[in-house]
Parts: C-alpha cells; structure tokens; sequence
C-alpha cells in the first residue's frame, strides 16, 4: 500500500541555519503531497502543498517540490528561526474517494537562539 | 476553524468515550485520526453527508457519527491501554473528493 517515509529526528539546528527535512513516498497512483506541521500542545497545520509532479509548494519561507522521478517532497527552508521548532509531517492523499492522508512518523525540529 | 471537545480525557479500561468535533463552516466531510505519542495520526474513518466514506485499520468498536449541521463524533467501545492518543477530526472543502484537510486541536485520550 501507500507509504511515507520521513528522515527520522530529532534535529537541532542554530537560528538562520539551512533546513532539509527528507521525504520520499510510495504510491500506485498519482498522490497529492503535504507538509504538516505540529506546534507543541496543538493540532496539525497545514504547511504546504503540491498536487502534481514538479509542482513547488511554499508557505512561511519553507519549500518543497514534488519530484515524481524519485518519489521525493523534500521541505526545506534557507534560514530557520526558533519558532520553526515543532514536528513536521510529510504526508499523501491518494485522491480517492476517501482521500484520507497517510502521514510519515514525522521529525522533529528544535531550533535555537 | 475547527472545533474539538474536550481537550483532555481519562478513562478506564473497558469504559466507552464520545469525542466531538464541529467542522469547519460549509466544510461537509470530516475525517478522524489516532496520532499515538511520537507517531504520525492514522486514518479512521471519513464521513461525508452523514454516511461513512471509508475507513482505515481500526476495529468496529471506533464508530462514528456525522450530523447535519457537520458536526462529528467519534465513540470507541471497551477501551483498551492502547487506545490512548490525540484524536484528530480533519475537515474538508465540499465534494468527498478533495484532499485538503483542516485540523483541530485534538482530544488527548488516557487509558487506565
């Protein structure tokens, strides 16, 4: 069946560093791919999106593009800033008729001063 | 946005529990998920006009209901110890074929 698999964390990072979450998927069909993310004590926010290949979500100075030759949304971010931290969720939807997500475990993200 | 009640539970083995979540306004297809601590949320089920839609790897004693006004519920029979976990209600756009979701802020479920 579809899957995700996410880098596995925790990450650390200093304030204005580079940010590379990996993702990759697997899929029978043609998925429409998210970024989730999870502040402590809270729900999920939708982060961004793309729903076809080489499609490039962003939202909030993260990126990620959906390169279908090798199943991959990468998130990335060229500066983060402390309140990036929080857990991040890779996740894809099928587009069926259910069109309920399938998440990767997620990674979690601590950024300090 | 979308609503959940109520934030926090605890419960004993065995015991049933009802959580609720009130979509978001003229969203008319809600989704339930388990997130266990440290784990990405599992599918439960969906409802879309009042009717499940489908559902994912979990038991018949997690059912559920959807009303008219698109309000949710989620009600698990005879917990058990594993059945605690933040459960999510996700609301969607019209039509039950879309994929964006919108999530609440969860119920965290204690099982003792």
């Amino acid at each position: 069946g579809d899957s995700v698999t996410q880098m596995e964390g925790p990450v650390t990072l200093s304030e204005e560093a580079c940010l590379t979450i990996n993702c990759t998927y697997t899929a029978t069909g043609y998925p429409s791919l998210f970024w989730y993310v999870q502040y402590p004590g809270e729900g999920l926010q939708l982060l961004l999106k793309a729903t076809k290949a080489d499609d490039k979500g962003s939202n909030k100075g993260f990126e990620a593009t959906y390169r279908k030759e090798t199943t991959s949304f990468h998130l990335e971010k060229g500066s983060v800033q402390v309140s990036d931290s929080a857990v991040y969720f890779c996740a894809l939807s099928d587009g069926g008729s259910q069109g309920n997500l399938i998440f990767g475990k997620g990674t979690k993200l601590s950024v300090k001063p | 946005g979308v609503t959940q009640s109520p934030t926090h539970l605890i419960k004993t083995r065995g015991q049933q529990v009802t959580l609720r979540c009130s979509s978001q306004s003229g969203h008319n297809t809600v989704s339930w998920y388990q997130q266990a601590l440290g784990q990405g949320p599992q599918f439960i089920f969906q409802y879309y006009r009042e009717e499940e839609n489908g559902r994912g790897n979990f038991p018949p004693r997690f059912s559920g209901l959807q009303f008219p006004n698109d309000s949710s519920e989620l009600n698990v029979n005879a917990l058990e110890l594993d059945d605690s976990a933040l459960y999510l209600c996700a609301s969607s756009l019209p039509g039950h074929n879309t994929d964006t979701q919108y999530f609440g802020p969860g119920t965290r479920l204690t099982v003792l």
